[in-house]
């Protein structure tokens, strides 16, 4: 089935030690977006990637960084992750903007 | 800026109960609007969306939300409650202005035996 696939689905990682998450879709999307959503809050916009555009929210901290080699796959990395990034972090993907968004099912990550 | 209203963070029914989400949103021109649900740790799902056409949207699992322009309302509901419903149910408004998702709050459902 055509889906948004997202590992690890736990991670575990150290304060200040970087981590990435890594997202894949089988959809063929041009749009493939990042999410941050923390206990009881609603999902959290942290950018976007249009094909090989990468479009930041102005309030998405630069701790926060995002690589998309092709269309299939798009990784988040968190350069230096402090206690307050534990969260869930969610992959999702669109056909286009403003398009129904397809989310994958979440990676938590917990920081020590 | 588009904002989505959900009324009732928390809403509990017993088994069998008619499910009602409230679901409120800003906008002069007609947005899509989607309802989504959330278990524990999981992902989103989407349940059913209001693009155009039709007024009364049918999803899965049995759930249907109706698109009032008059209201600015896309309420969720659905019949008889299952104890698999227990989620928490996101709506969500495009924003033609910033080509963004708007999330409501979301609303804890509970449903008791």
């Amino acid at each position: 089935d055509a889906m948004v696939i997202q590992n690890p689905r736990y991670q575990v990682t150290q304060f200040g030690k970087p981590v990435t998450l890594s997202c894949s879709q089988t959809l063929n999307h041009n749009v493939m977006y990042w999410y941050q959503q923390k206990s009881s809050q609603a999902p959290k916009l942290l950018f976007h990637y249009y094909d090989k555009d990468f479009n930041n929210e102005a309030d998405t901290p630069d701790n926060f960084q995002s690589r998309r080699p092709n269309t299939s796959f798009c990784f988040l990395d968190i350069r230096s992750p402090g206690l307050g990034d534990a969260a869930m972090y969610l992959c999702a993907t669109s056909r286009d903007l403003l398009e129904t968004q397809y989310f994958g099912p979440g990676t938590r990550l917990l920081v020590l | 800026a588009q904002s989505v209203t959900q009324l009732g963070s928390h809403v509990s029914v017993s088994e069998g109960a008619l499910v009602l989400l409230r679901c409120n949103y800003s906008s002069s021109v007609p947005p899509y609007l989607f309802w989504y649900v959330q278990y524990p740790n999981q992902g989103l799902q989407l349940l059913l969306k209001y693009t155009t056409g039709a007024t009364l949207v049918k999803g899965i699992n049995g759930f249907e939300a109706e698109f009032k322009k008059s209201e600015t309302s896309f309420h969720l509901t659905k019949p008889s409650a299952h104890m698999s419903d227990a989620a928490e149910y996101f709506c969500a408004v495009s924003d033609y202005n910033t080509d963004k998702l708007i999330f409501g709050t979301g609303t804890r459902l509970q449903v008791f035996p």
